[in-house]
């Protein structure tokens, strides 16, 4: 079974600031994907990113990318340029392969404030 | 495309009834799943479906049933309801294993009173 820890329940940026989130897991997969979703007050929940575990070069989309260290099976989200819609509560979501179907588990989430 | 929708929105329910939330996806995704949020926390998975007629338990079934007869609805049953499954209901498709999102739907928010 996965774990996620995801140890800042809460983080604060200032708009146009950078900020990072931070997400540990542990899995004894070797094939694994990794997302981060993001769930503003509406609850509905957004994909911001994802990252397949084999590919070394770290994902990127826009202001957010990931800092994926595979050995540490540590996996941040940084948000360059931070907006006001980047407030909301983030996860981390990593997705073993192989037979899990495509399941997630998911950190405890973390909730971003943006500050104009 | 309507994408992933869910019914009802919102449901009071009283201890000991029973409801069943439908989940209806229209982009043909084989995989499907259920998830519970409580305040504050991360969703944890109820039940999922990897094709019509074929489901399993996630991390939290218990008191819970889902059925598939179609690739497009994933329905789950409450049976009994308990105060202790007051929470937000997702459900969610895929359209393959790997690197492929999850779309999720708008949620249900269930009170058990």
């Amino acid at each position: 079974a996965q774990t996620v820890t995801q140890s800042q329940p809460e983080m604060s940026v200032q708009e146009a600031e950078t900020v990072t989130l931070s997400c540990t897991y542990d899995t004894s997969e070797s094939d694994y994907y990794l997302f981060w979703y993001k769930q503003p007050p509406s609850r509905q929940m957004i994909l911001v990113i994802r990252q397949e575990a084999y590919k070394q070069q770290n994902a990127t989309e826009n202001r957010f990318s990931v800092n994926f260290q595979k050995a540490a099976k540590s996996f941040s989200l940084k948000i360059s340029d931070s907006q006001l819609g980047d407030a909301a509560m983030y996860f981390c979501a990593p997705n073993a392969g192989g037979t899990s179907y495509g399941k997630l588990t998911f950190g405890q989430g973390t909730i971003l404030t943006v500050h104009p | 495309n309507a994408g992933v929708t869910q019914t009802p929105k919102f449901r009071i329910l009283k201890i000991g009834q029973s409801m069943t939330l439908q989940c209806t996806q229209d982009m043909n995704h084989n995989y499907m799943y259920w998830y519970r949020q409580d305040p504050g926390m991360g969703l944890k998975l109820i039940y999922y479906s990897v094709g019509a007629g074929i489901t399993d338990k996630g991390e939290v079934p218990n008191g819970y049933n889902v059925s598939r007869s179609t690739t497009e609805d994933f329905p789950l049953r409450l049976e009994l309801a308990a105060p202790s499954q007051t929470s937000v209901y997702f459900c969610a498709s895929k359209g393959g294993s790997g690197a492929y999102e999850q779309y999720f739907g708008p949620g249900t928010r269930l009170t058990v009173t």
